[in-house]
C-alpha cells in the first residue's frame, strides 16, 4: 500500500526568502515520487520525479527535491520564493509496475510581498 | 500539439441525469486516467487505461464508467448523478505511465 502526508495544507513565505514544502511517503515498494503545482484553474504540471538514481532532482522553476529513503521524505525547496510561485503544490508517489498514483492533499504556497 | 482536452469545461446535472465527459490526447500515448479534484482531498483516481480496449478501477470507482476503444479518447460516464459527485474533474495521459500530462479539468456540479 502506498500513501502520502503533506504536512501544512497553507504555506506563507517572503518574496525572496527559502520555499520548504514537505512531503512524507510510505510505500511497500520502490518508491517513484513527483511533485506537481497547480496554477488557479488549470491542470496539474509535472515540477520534478524521482524514480532511480540521483537522490537530489532538479525541476523546473528552480524547483528541487531530495529523496531521503531513511526519512521517507521527498521535500521540495527553492532557495528564493518569487511571486509568481504562488499555487498549489501536490505531492505524489507511484511505483514500478503499478500505473496507481497516490496525491497529497496538496499545499497552497502564498508568497508575500 | 494539442496535449490532453476535455470537454465541457463546466456542466451542471440535476440528480439522476447522465452524461459523459470527453478527454482526448493527440500525443500517443497508451496510459490515461481519470480523477477527481476535491477541496481538501487532493486527487484521487477513477479509473485508467494503460491502453487502448484495457481498462481498471482506481480509488474512487462508484459511479462512474469507462471505456478506451481508441489511444486517442478516454470518456468519462456518469451512470446516475449525484450530489456526492460535484467535484472537478481531470483527465491524464502519459507515454511512460508515469509523467503525467493533465487536462485542464471540467468542472462539474451536480444539484
Amino acid at each position: 500500500a502506498q500513501s502520502v502526508t503533506q504536512l501544512g495544507s497553507h504555506v506563507s513565505v517572503s518574496e525572496g526568502a527559502l520555499v520548504l514544502l514537505r512531503c512524507n511517503y510510505s510505500s511497500s515498494v520502490p518508491p517513484y515520487l513527483f511533485w506537481y503545482v497547480q496554477y488557479p484553474n488549470q491542470g496539474l504540471q509535472l515540477l520534478l520525479k524521482y524514480t532511480t538514481g540521483a537522490t537530489l532532482v532538479k525541476g523546473i522553476n528552480g524547483f528541487e527535491a531530495e529523496f531521503k529513503k531513511s526519512e521517507t521524505s521527498f521535500h521540495l525547496t527553492k532557495p528564493s520564493a518569487h511571486m509568481s510561485d504562488a499555487a498549489e503544490y501536490f505531492c505524489a508517489v507511484s511505483g514500478p509496475g503499478t500505473y496507481k498514483y497516490i496525491f497529497g492533499t496538496g499545499t497552497r504556497l502564498k508568497v508575500l510581498a | 500539439n494539442a496535449g490532453v482536452t476535455q470537454t465541457p469545461k463546466f456542466q451542471v446535472l440535476k440528480t439522476g441525469q447522465s452524461m459523459t465527459l470527453q478527454c482526448a490526447q493527440d500525443m500517443n500515448h497508451e496510459y490515461m486516467s481519470w480523477y477527481r479534484q476535491d477541496p481538501g482531498m487532493g486527487l484521487r483516481l477513477i479509473h485508467y487505461s494503460v491502453g487502448a480496449g484495457i481498462t481498471d478501477q482506481g480509488e474512487v470507482p462508484n459511479g462512474y464508467n469507462v471505456s478506451r476503444s481508441t489511444t486517442e479518447d478516454f470518456p468519462l460516464r456518469l451512470l446516475s448523478a449525484a450530489p456526492s459527485q460535484t467535484s472537478v474533474y481531470f483527465c491524464a495521459s502519459s507515454k511512460t505511465g508515469y509523467e503525467q500530462y493533465f487536462g485542464p479539468g471540467t468542472r462539474l456540479t451536480v444539484t
